[in-house]
């Protein structure tokens, strides 16, 4: 168990709206990184959340905006969705702090499909 | 450009065989991280390795870290049904945080 749970499980939406995935580390992780994983892709690292903060970010457009909350679950948003974004969107939690390794550890993810 | 090519990207072999898979780049990695992702699910940390030159293993695998910490590899022995997955190698670049960058993915499959 990796300690992370991620919903919805799947979501289908339409090309122009907009989606909203969550994910909940367990308690006393607290950095919260977002990859997008196409189809026979290995997953592309979109930002990076800790203290409530965006700390980096990938080459991924202002369409992906996120959040963290102060129990550490955070939020992924994307706006204007393209059929491009269909994808699987994995959550991971590293240890509080990150250390040297920044070892990370992946939810089941959620697979949006754009239609 | 891949910063990481992982080879080969497909791998069919009989149970019982023997596989390494590669990972490599120009650019020095702080660490290298090896993960194996089944459909539909998260990939699953296997090992992480720091130090160049570094070999761990993890049971009939054995994993390497080049000298020069910008190469990796993964050795299956006596590969079995069950290893059957995507592996991926990910590196954390110094200076660059939390952020992994992974390799596209080597999909194994070992038939019976």
């Amino acid at each position: 168990d990796a300690g992370v749970t991620q919903s919805p499980t799947h979501l289908i939406k339409t090309r122009g709206q907009q989606v909203t995935l969550r994910c909940s580390p367990k308690s006393g992780h607290d950095t919260v990184s977002w990859y997008q994983q196409a189809l026979g892709q290995g997953p592309q690292f979109i930002f990076q959340y800790y203290e409530e903060e965006e700390r980096q970010r990938g080459n991924f457009p202002d369409r992906f905006s996120g959040h963290q909350f102060p129990n550490y679950s955070s939020e992924l948003n994307v706006n204007a969705l393209l059929l491009g974004d269909s994808a699987l969107y994995l959550c991971a939690r590293s240890p509080r702090g990150g250390g040297s390794i920044y070892e990370q550890y992946f939810g089941p993810g959620t697979r949006l499909t754009v239609t | 450009t891949q910063l990481l090519e992982q080879s080969p990207q497909f791998l069919s072999i009989q149970e019982g065989e023997n596989l390494t898979v590669y990972c490599n780049s120009s650019s020095v990695f702080s660490s290298l991280q090896w993960y194996r992702q089944e459909p539909g699910e998260g990939p699953v940390l296997l090992v992480t390795v720091v130090t160049g030159g570094e070999v761990k293993k993890l049971k009939r695998l054995t994993f390497q870290f080049g000298d020069a910490r910008k190469d990796s590899s993964l050795h299956i022995t006596a590969a079995q049904p069950g290893d059957t997955g995507l592996y991926l190698c990910a590196g954390r670049r110094e200076y660059q945080g939390g952020k992994l960058i992974f390799g596209q993915g080597t999909e194994l499959s070992v038939k019976p």
